[in-house]
This record gives C-alpha cells, sequence and structure tokens, in this order.
C-alpha cells in the first residue's frame, strides 16, 4: 500500500497570502495525484488531478505541482472561502489511498 | 447536474448489519466505476470498496474485506454497500463517490451517510 503524507497537519494563514501544502508518497506515484478540499459538514470536492490539471470551475489562484513522490498544492492568495481541509490522494495503485489533510485556518 | 444521494445510515450495534444506498442522477449511471470512501469523526478520508461499471471487478480495502460487500444496479441508477459484522471503527459518514470515466480519482460526491456503531 502507497502511504500518502501531507504537511504541515495545520497551516495557519492571513487572508491574501499564499499558502503552500505538501504530499509525499512513499514510493513513486508518477502524476497520479488529485488535490481535494473539504469544508466543515460537506463532501469532499475535487480541485486538482494528474497533480497539476485544475477541475471544471476551480478558480485559477489553485495550483498543483510534482511528479514521483512529491507534490504541492499552491493557494496563491487566500480567500476567504479557502479556509478548509485539503487532501492529496493517489491513484497509481490500488488500494486508492488518502493523506491525512491540511486544515487551513485563519491565523 | 450529477447528484449523488445516499441513505440508509444509522445506530447499530456491534456485530450488526447495515446497508447504504446511493441513487445517482445527472449523469449516465451505468457507464461510470463508482466507490464508497469514509470518513471516522475528526479524522481523514478511507477508500473503501469500487465496483466497476458493469460489475465485473470489485477492489475492497482489507479493513472491510470479508464484511462489507458493493453491489449496484444499473437499470435503478443504484449503488449499495452491505455491512456486516460491524465495529466501532467502522463508525464514519459513508460517502457514495464517481471515479473520473477512464481513470482512478473521485469527480463527484454525495453528501454522505452517518453510520455509527455503539452499543
Amino acid at each position: 500500500e502507497i502511504v500518502m503524507t501531507q504537511s504541515p497537519a495545520t497551516l495557519s494563514v492571513s487572508p491574501g497570502e499564499r499558502a503552500t501544502l505538501s504530499c509525499r508518497a512513499s514510493q513513486s506515484v508518477s502524476y497520479n495525484l488529485a488535490w481535494y478540499q473539504q469544508k466543515p459538514g460537506q463532501a469532499p470536492r475535487l480541485l486538482i488531478f494528474g497533480a497539476s490539471t485544475r477541475a471544471t470551475g476551480i478558480p485559477a489562484r489553485f495550483s498543483g505541482s510534482g511528479s514521483g513522490t512529491e507534490f504541492t498544492l499552491t493557494i496563491s492568495s487566500l480567500q476567504s472561502e479557502d479556509f478548509a481541509g485539503y487532501y492529496c490522494q493517489q491513484y497509481n495503485n490500488w488500494p486508492l489511498t488518502f493523506g491525512g489533510g491540511t486544515k487551513v485556518e485563519i491565523k | 447536474e450529477v447528484q449523488l444521494v445516499e441513505s440508509g445510515g444509522g445506530l447499530v450495534k456491534p456485530g450488526g448489519s447495515l446497508r447504504l444506498s446511493c441513487t445517482g442522477s445527472g449523469f449516465t449511471f451505468s457507464t461510470y466505476n463508482m466507490n464508497w470512501v469514509r470518513q471516522a469523526p475528526g479524522k481523514g478520508l478511507e477508500w473503501v470498496s469500487s465496483i466497476s461499471s458493469n460489475s465485473d471487478y470489485i477492489y475492497d480495502a482489507d479493513s472491510v474485506k470479508g464484511r462489507f460487500t458493493i453491489s449496484r444496479d444499473n437499470a435503478k441508477n443504484s449503488l449499495y454497500l452491505q455491512m456486516n459484522s460491524l465495529r466501532a471503527e467502522d463508525t464514519a459518514v459513508y460517502y457514495c463517490a464517481t471515479l473520473h470515466y477512464g481513470d482512478y480519482y473521485f469527480d463527484y460526491w454525495g453528501q454522505g451517510s452517518l453510520v455509527t456503531v455503539s452499543s
């Protein structure tokens, strides 16, 4: 099983600032990496797939990068609606596995 | 608009059984691989089970293998999860989700159904 590790667990950021979230895979997943956003009481929402492709309707301030074992989600200028939980997921191998999540909170 | 609506959650005693359902609309249900993903209270996401569009392959997480059974009825646009021998650690919100056509990330999610296993 591929283990996905996200860091930090919590990120405190002021509105308008940049947020950088990390995701590491225990073995290479090539570009088969997705990011999801989850707000309290809501289902996850797909943000990024293929490590760097934004899903339909996702604002350009969200960007993904990386390949192999190291990935990054960057939110260029945090808006109030971006304070939420974020999860990475690898889909290179079964079982499909998620990282433990990063909570982005208001500083 | 794609919609996935789960039902069937509730409170069940350890060792008991429960069946979750998920009904899809706004897309061609029969062409999508379907999944269950769960989230324990205050915890992260855990993939549970997947079933291909025509039910010819099924994958289960080791944590539920032999206890949970995924199935679908394409004529009813419905996905099911039969959960037997439930344990306290199965307590979670269970989400129904589609796998993106031809790939293995989750593009649409239901609102979730809470399953609580407690005596």
